[in-house]
């Protein structure tokens, strides 16, 4: 049984708008939440993440929020380019082991 | 930089073969970690490991076993490969448990097909 669910498997963008990625938990004892972001034929590699003592961190063009009472997480890429067409996974932990989602494919059309 | 790596990026065996998967780190990183990736399934963790001869059971440990012999090193064996076994195999490390950080790093992948 997934504790972490992406529920849209992809979204097409257009370049320059926004990026909306949705992530929902069951765990109530997960207390830190990462996204990763994976190329084809390339291992995922970090991009953001956050403690469920904040309800939003940003980095750049990438920020993720928090709604603990809801256990939904989102990733806002803004503005979306081209390099951004990858697969992005969330992920979850209460200690060291990270629970993944399955994922959602982000296209980013010209 | 962490650089995990990982001993082919592409392998094909046949059924009922025994397999070694390879993986070498070298941030002195406690944990080390082995994760299946399948479409629509995201990744799902085999084993881990959390120091030197030490390993646990993840979500999917069924058919496969693990070695850490070394600190840098992690090994993931397939006993007797399976068809259902064809997939992405991804390593990853972490520091330990006395570094508050939860970021993993993960190795370029190998694409294993059993025939």
């Amino acid at each position: 049984d997934q504790q972490v669910k992406q529920n849209s498997p992809s979204l097409s963008v257009q370049e320059g708008r926004i990026s909306i990625l949705n992530c929902d938990y069951t765990n109530s004892m997960f207390d830190y939440f990462l996204w990763y972001k994976k190329y084809p034929a390339e291992g995922p590699t970090f991009l953001i993440s956050i403690s469920s003592i904040k309800d939003k961190n940003e980095d750049g063009r990438f920020t993720v929020f928090l709604n603990k009472s809801a256990k939904h997480l989102s990733l806002h890429i803004v503005p979306s380019q081209p390099g951004d067409s990858a697969v992005y996974f969330c992920a979850a932990s209460p200690n060291y082991k990270l629970s993944f989602g399955a994922g959602t494919t982000v296209t980013v059309r010209a | 930089d962490v650089k995990v790596t990982q001993s082919s990026r592409y392998l094909v065996k046949r059924t009922g073969e025994k397999v070694f998967l390879e993986c070498v780190q070298d941030m002195d990183h406690e944990n080390m970690f082995w994760y299946r990736q399948d479409p629509g399934l995201g990744l799902r963790l085999i084993y881990f490991s959390y120091d030197v001869k030490m390993k646990e059971k993840g979500d999917i440990p069924e058919g496969y076993s693990v070695s850490r012999e070394k600190k840098e090193r992690f090994s993931l064996i397939l006993e007797s490969a399976s068809t259902n076994q064809t997939s992405m195999y991804l390593c990853a490390s972490s520091p330990g448990q006395a570094i508050y950080s939860y970021e993993q790093y993960f190795g370029p992948g190998t694409r294993l097909t059993v025939t």
